[in-house]
């Protein structure tokens, strides 16, 4: 069974880099048929997409974060991760890791990790 | 920018038929959008229900299905229980790998 765990400080300074990393196990992170892909949770609030990558590095971002969002991927260890620079306040939220299923015929969001709460504040 | 709207809040009754909606805030949801749909309760990881705008997932109860209604996508639960009550989530594929979530509705069932 595929699972997916967030990992990374639960606490971030204002104007500082938020880092996030996503151990996958239970499957490889180097399908050709999925991306894998970050979500976040404001407290009270929806989901808003991040951003997803492939294994081979390729990338898709949020345009309203784009200019702050890294992911990257490191398929030997399995693993995925995401850094966020100058944060606020307004991204303090719970982040989830999610296997992004690209086919025409599965395409959505199959698997999601728990999710690890990540406040900004000084 | 384009929005992806669904509706703050719905009703239904035990027993009761609810549909909820996931529309765009200019143009037409269409199965290029791909539209799938989540549950989620507080304070839990988000569960899928539907994918490629009709497809249940794995162990979904055939009570929920997805469509296409008129110029939205649609997700109908039928015979809601308790354990219906949560928030629901659309997302759409914008295309050039781009996904955009809808705000959620709120569903009560009483």
């Amino acid at each position: 069974q595929l699972q997916l765990q967030e990992s990374g400080p639960g606490l971030v300074k204002p104007s500082e880099t938020l880092s996030l990393t996503c151990t996958v196990s239970g499957g490889s992170i180097s399908s050709s048929n999925y991306y894998w892909g970050w979500i976040r949770q404001p407290p009270g609030k929806g989901l808003e997409w991040i951003g997803s990558i492939f294994y081979s590095g390729s990338t898709y971002y949020n345009p309203s974060l784009k200019s702050r969002v890294t992911i990257s991927v490191d398929t030997s260890k399995n693993q995925f991760s995401l850094t966020l620079s100058s944060v606020t306040a307004a991204d303090t939220a719970v982040y989830y890791c999610a296997r992004e299923c690209s086919g025409s015929s599965c395409k959505s969001f199959d698997y999601w990790g728990q999710g690890t709460l990540v406040t900004v504040s000084s | 920018q384009t929005v992806v709207t669904q509706e703050p809040s719905f009703s239904v009754s035990p027993g009761g038929t609810v549909t909820l909606t996931c529309g765009l805030s200019s143009g037409s949801v269409s199965t290029s959008y791909y539209p799938s749909w989540y549950q989620q309760t507080p304070g839990q990881t988000p569960r899928t229900l539907i994918y490629s705008t009709n497809t249940r997932s794995s162990g979904v109860p055939d009570r929920f299905s997805g469509s296409i209604l008129g110029n939205k996508a649609a997700l109908n639960i039928t015979g809601a229980q308790a354990d219906d009550e949560s928030d629901y989530y659309c997302v759409l594929y914008m295309g050039s790998g781009i996904w955009m979530f809808g705000g959620g509705t709120k569903l009560t069932v009483l």
